[in-house]
């Protein structure tokens, strides 16, 4: 049972944009950094976003990440079809002493 | 660039201790920078962290899997390892390995923040 909420499922059309919700509480996303993962079918996870809206390299500008209170949202524009993938949010949940993923949401390019 | 990789046994019986090592190449696990982690997901599942490893040993446990994980660190070969027991078809999972980012507050160090790299992960199969 994860703290972190997303939702399962979002979808588009190539070249548009979605969105990515993660809601947690005040002892998670409201007081520590909070990062995002793409795991594309059959792979590891990836480093998208960490502390809250900064890129990796190498990771295109099409991805973005904020965080408003106890909620953070991942972004992506000009939807690709190798976007398709699993996103996970992720952040420290003090309470917990415990680092805690959310529950995941699969990005569909119709 | 820094690189992980996962080892150990595919298959382990119900009851019985799961064990897996991770190889650190690239750079070094003795780092003062980074912690190092294991996440597991069961098929078809998410992400679960398990645990962290400093260099110097300091642990950080998933609380619900406290009492059954053991994560240990060997600097001399660049590894740090994970048992984790008496395990059950619950704990059947791709195991991956992960260096994590810290966060210091005074003279305490926490393994707050991103994980990057990954291993490619392990799949770990409890059955009898």
């Amino acid at each position: 049972q994860s703290v972190l909420t997303q939702p399962p499922s979002v979808s588009a059309a190539p070249g548009q944009k979605v969105t990515i919700s993660c809601s947690g509480s005040s002892s998670n996303i409201g007081n520590n950094y909070v990062s995002w993962y793409q795991q594309l079918p059959g792979t590891a996870p990836k480093l998208l976003i960490y502390e809250n809206n900064k890129r990796p390299s190498g990771i295109p500008d099409r991805f973005s990440g904020s965080k408003s209170g106890t909620s953070a949202t991942l972004g992506i524009t000009g939807l690709q079809t190798g976007d398709e993938a699993d996103y996970y949010c992720g952040t420290w949940d003090s309470s917990l002493s415990s680092y805690v993923f959310g529950t995941g949401t699969k990005v569909t390019v119709l | 660039q820094l690189q992980l990789q996962e080892s150990g046994p595919g298959l382990v019986k119900p009851s019985e201790t799961l064990s897996l090592t991770c190889t650190v190449s690239g750079g070094s696990i003795s780092s003062s920078s980074y912690y190092w982690g294991w996440i597991r997901q069961p098929p078809g599942k998410g992400l679960e962290w398990i645990g962290s490893i400093y260099y110097s040993g300091s642990t950080y446990y998933n609380p619900s899997l406290k009492s059954r994980v053991t994560i240990s660190v060997d600097t001399s070969k660049n590894q740090f390892s994970l048992k984790l027991s008496s395990v059950t078809a619950a704990d059947t999972a791709v195991y991956y390995c992960a260096r994590q980012a810290i966060t210091i507050f005074g003279v305490v160090i926490i393994p707050q923040r991103w994980f990057d790299p990954w291993g490619q992960g392990t799949l770990v199969t409890v059955s009898s």
